[in-house]
């Protein structure tokens, strides 16, 4: 059984702070991890697709970064805003040979952007 | 990319009945998955249905309780069977589009069983 682990759970913060959380992974068979952001009621929106040690990849104020070898990715937003507020979700792609597994989710960060 | 739409957006059922949820994508796709997240719980992978095949079923989960069709490239049903509180769930539905790497996912059903 996969175990994806994302920390914390929620999390508070002031409108124009910045902030951080983790995703941590297996280090072994690993072929993707994707990053989300999911509002209620609404399709999961993807953020980023990273495939190689050492990728940061950038969206806006939003960044990522991916350390493969210690199975562990860092999701960044700079000067929140309200509509930042959402349930932040890492998902792990394994390798198979075909590279078409389904994604094992961790349970999400709740992020709650305070005016 | 692509756009999902799932039927119905919520329901509540009773203990016992069926439910069954439509899943429709705007562009044929080869994969299409079925997800559900428990309240607390991460989302899960149900099974896995590709066009013109039987569904692969993840660990847990059985083709009685979840069954699947797919009679083309844009379209897919779960069906969640005599339902019990425990199915209580999101249900989402997710393609893959442009490649292994970009995953899509459909606004998802919110059940709730009574």
């Amino acid at each position: 059984i996969l175990n994806v682990e994302q920390s914390p759970q929620s999390l508070h913060v002031q409108e124009g702070d910045s902030t951080n959380f983790t995703c941590s992974f297996p280090s072994s068979n690993f072929y993707a991890l994707h990053w989300y952001r999911w509002e209620t009621a609404k399709s999961p929106e993807a953020l980023f697709v990273m495939t190689l040690n050492g990728d940061e990849k950038k969206k806006g104020r939003i960044s990522a970064t991916l350390n493969t070898k210690e199975g562990y990715s860092y999701l960044y937003i700079k000067g929140s805003q309200p509509e930042d507020s959402a349930t932040y979700l890492c998902a792990f792609k394994g390798y198979s040979g075909g590279g078409a597994d389904g994604l094992t989710f961790g349970k999400g960060t709740h992020l709650i952007i305070q005016p | 990319s692509a756009v999902i739409s799932q039927k119905p957006s919520r329901d509540i059922c009773q203990r016992g009945t069926s439910l069954t949820i439509q899943c429709q994508v705007d562009s044929q796709v080869t994969m299409m998955f079925w997800y559900r997240q428990q309240p607390g719980q991460s989302l899960t992978l149900i099974a896995t249905a590709n066009q013109g095949s039987e569904a692969t079923y993840e660990s847990g989960f059985v083709i009685d309780k979840f069954p699947i069709s797919r009679p083309n490239l844009t379209f897919s049903t779960l069906t969640v069977s005599n339902m019990s509180p425990e199915d209580s769930s999101i249900y989402l539905c997710s393609v893959l589009a442009g490649g292994f790497y970009e995953q899509y996912f459909g606004p998802g059903t919110r059940l709730t069983v009574t």
